[in-house]
Parts: C-alpha cells; sequence; structure tokens
C-alpha cells in the first residue's frame, strides 16, 4: 500500500498549457504540503494545507493554485506553464502542525514536470 | 527566513570509511530532522532531534543536535554501498519544516 501517492509520475508539457497533479495519502493524516525541488535539489515548501484549510503559501506565482477537497487529497493546478516551472514536485503529509516534534513528514515519490 | 546550510554538497568516500554530514544556520529549531532521498523517491525520514545536544543512534548512523539548537551533524561509521543517497537536514520553526541543500554522498564498493 502507497502511503502517499502522485500521478502522474512524469509530466511532459508545453509552455503556456495548464496541467494538474494529483496527491492521495491513506494514513489518516490532517497536514499536507506540496514542495517543488530544483535541478539543485533545494527543497522549498509552496503549500501546506491542514483539515482542508490553506495555512502555508509561500512566495508562489499564483498561477498555482492547490485545492484540497479532504483531509486525504491535496491536487496542484498550474495554469500558463512557463519554462522556470519545470523541477520535480513533491507532495507529503503529516499528522499536527508539528506539536508532536518526532513524526516527520511522509513524501510521494515526485512528479516530474518537464516544460518544453 | 530561516536557512540551513549543509556542508559538504558532495562527498565520494570508498566502502568502510567514515563520513561526517554538517548542518548549519543562525536560526535557532525547536527540533530537527534528517532525510535521506534515493534518485526517482521522496526523502525518507531517518531521525528526529529535539533536545540541544542530543545524540541519537540509527544503527551506523549517530545524529547529534547542537547544544544551542542551531546546528546539527550526521556521522556514519564503516559506510557502505547502500548508504549512497542524498542526505537532507529539515529544521523545524513554527507550521514550517525548512529544507537544507542537502549532500550527496557515494559510498563506492
Amino acid at each position: 500500500d502507497t502511503a502517499v501517492s502522485q500521478t502522474p509520475k512524469y509530466l511532459v508539457t508545453q509552455m503556456g498549457n495548464d496541467k494538474s497533479i494529483k496527491c492521495e495519502q491513506n494514513l489518516g493524516h490532517d497536514t499536507m504540503y506540496w514542495y517543488k525541488q530544483d535541478s539543485k535539489k533545494f527543497l522549498k515548501i509552496m503549500f501546506s494545507y491542514n483539515n482542508k484549510e490553506l495555512i502555508i503559501n509561500e512566495t508562489v506565482p499564483n498561477r498555482f493554485s492547490p485545492k484540497s477537497p479532504d483531509k486525504a487529497h491535496l491536487n496542484l493546478h498550474i495554469n500558463s506553464l512557463e519554462l522556470g516551472d519545470s523541477a520535480v514536485y513533491f507532495c507529503a503529509s503529516s499528522q499536527g502542525l508539528g506539536a508532536r516534534w518526532g513524526l516527520g513528514y511522509t513524501f510521494g515519490s515526485g512528479t516530474r514536470l518537464t516544460v518544453v | 527566513t530561516q536557512l540551513l546550510e549543509q556542508s559538504p554538497q558532495f562527498l565520494s568516500i570508498q566502502e568502510g570509511e567514515n563520513l561526517t554530514v554538517y548542518c548549519n544556520s543562525s536560526s535557532v529549531f525547536s527540533s530537527l530532522q534528517w532525510y535521506r532521498q534515493e534518485p526517482g523517491e521522496g526523502p525518507v525520514l531517518l531521525v528526529t532531534v529535539v533536545t540541544g545536544g542530543e545524540v541519537k543512534k540509527l544503527k551506523r548512523l549517530t545524529f547529534q543536535f547542537g547544544d544551542a539548537r542551531k546546528d546539527s551533524s550526521l556521522h556514519i561509521t564503516a559506510a557502505q554501498p547502500g548508504d549512497t543517497g542524498l542526505y537532507l537536514c529539515a529544521g523545524r520553526g513554527g507550521n514550517k519544516l525548512t529544507f537544507g541543500g542537502g549532500t550527496r554522498v557515494l559510498v563506492k564498493p
């Protein structure tokens, strides 16, 4: 059983297109995240949802819009894709917002987005 | 903005050697985590350290949290090819987990 699953695994698309990445977790966690990992492997938080409520929204272009229909799902929609959006996008989940220090994040295996 | 710097960025060693990876910040973190990431996969949690000066051991891996909770180190004893991967430290401040830039470790047989 995959704990955090993302689809698709690979996405190649042209500039200007709109695309979505889906994420689902079966761990019963109440918090989900989107991270972007660039070519230098730097992981940067984009968004975080707790119980379907947006709690972290980093400096991300408004072309990126997350949606959480329920606690187990967090999708990422990207409008008007640009070359600089090419990266690996990771979904993650955790229980709580950090009150339980010992609990880490569970990551999906990533979606490699290539904009051509 | 809380920043975490990892050093070195890349480390190549022979099987059986020891290695240490460092994670430093000017900010204080309430806890610090170490993850390992393999190609094509997401990061996987190795350990969480919470108390300043805390030392945790996971088989051949030893993790230490600095007394001031601003830095951490990961030491691997007698490294094996299976230890190859990208090691990431991540510090928690408030609701956010901030990652360092990673250290790529290559252990040659």
